[in-house]
């Protein structure tokens, strides 16, 4: 079975451009997580995503958005970017959004986001 | 606010020896979930073990098995029979239950050598 992907897997924008990353999960999994990790601020989560319904979002500005679609692949986008938005993103899958009773989850391999 | 800390940023373990790892947290609530990620040099986080708050017996997962102290508020890691490929960043993580609107928090991570 194939394992999470994530595209594109390096990237360089400018500061004010807009990029939009890709995840797509395991076969079968219907829950896509999304996390920002950075050596200032460390492992942030940014939102979840479950049959297409955002489930829950963390504490990031409205320029972090994302979606997903009904094979279950999601994309993240960021507008205008600031050069503290360089980072490495991470997204997971699971069967369920609920990561009790012993849900696996998976990681892709992350985008590396700079941003000059 | 919920808070994750891991107050070990490095330490080092021979093979074969056991090392455990520790984490404190502090929330109000009485309900949630407490992870151990790994992060090996190829940045793919592998979630390797997880702890419902509401069951009272530790979790175990082969060699990794976590100390949880509810009142405490602390959830270690124990590794036994260290492994040259266990060396890696090793995060906790404290997730609440209430879906919508869960934080998810993650600590600043404890590098793990493993020493041949």
């Amino acid at each position: 079975k194939a394992g999470v992907t994530q595209t594109p897997r390096y990237l360089i924008k400018t500061r004010g451009q807009q990029v939009t990353l890709s995840c797509s999960p395991i076969s079968g999994h219907r829950s896509v997580s999304w996390y920002q990790q950075t050596p200032g601020q460390g492992l942030q989560f940014l939102f979840e995503y479950f049959s297409e319904t955002q489930r829950n979002k963390g504490n990031f500005p409205g320029r972090f958005s994302g979606r997903q679609f009904s094979n279950s692949r999601s994309e993240m986008n960021v507008s205008t970017l600031e050069l503290g938005d360089s980072a490495l993103y991470l997204c997971a899958s699971s069967l369920v959004a609920n990561l009790g009773s012993r849900t696996k989850q998976y990681f892709g391999p992350g985008t590396r986001l700079t941003v000059t | 606010a919920q808070t994750v800390t891991q107050s070990q940023p490095e330490m080092s373990v021979q093979e074969a020896e056991t090392v455990t790892l520790s984490c404190t947290y502090d929330t109000s609530e009485s309900d949630y979930y407490l992870f151990w990620y790994k992060q090996p040099p190829s940045r793919q986080m592998i979630l390797v073990i997880r702890q419902e708050a509401y069951k009272q017996q530790n979790a175990t997962e082969n060699r990794f098995s976590v100390n949880f102290q509810k009142a405490a508020k602390s959830f270690s890691l124990k590794i036994s029979d260290s492994q040259l490929g266990d060396a890696a960043m090793y995060f906790c993580a404290y997730r609440s239950s209430i879906l919508g609107t869960y934080k998810y928090i993650f600590g600043t991570g404890t590098r793990l050598k493993v020493l041949a």
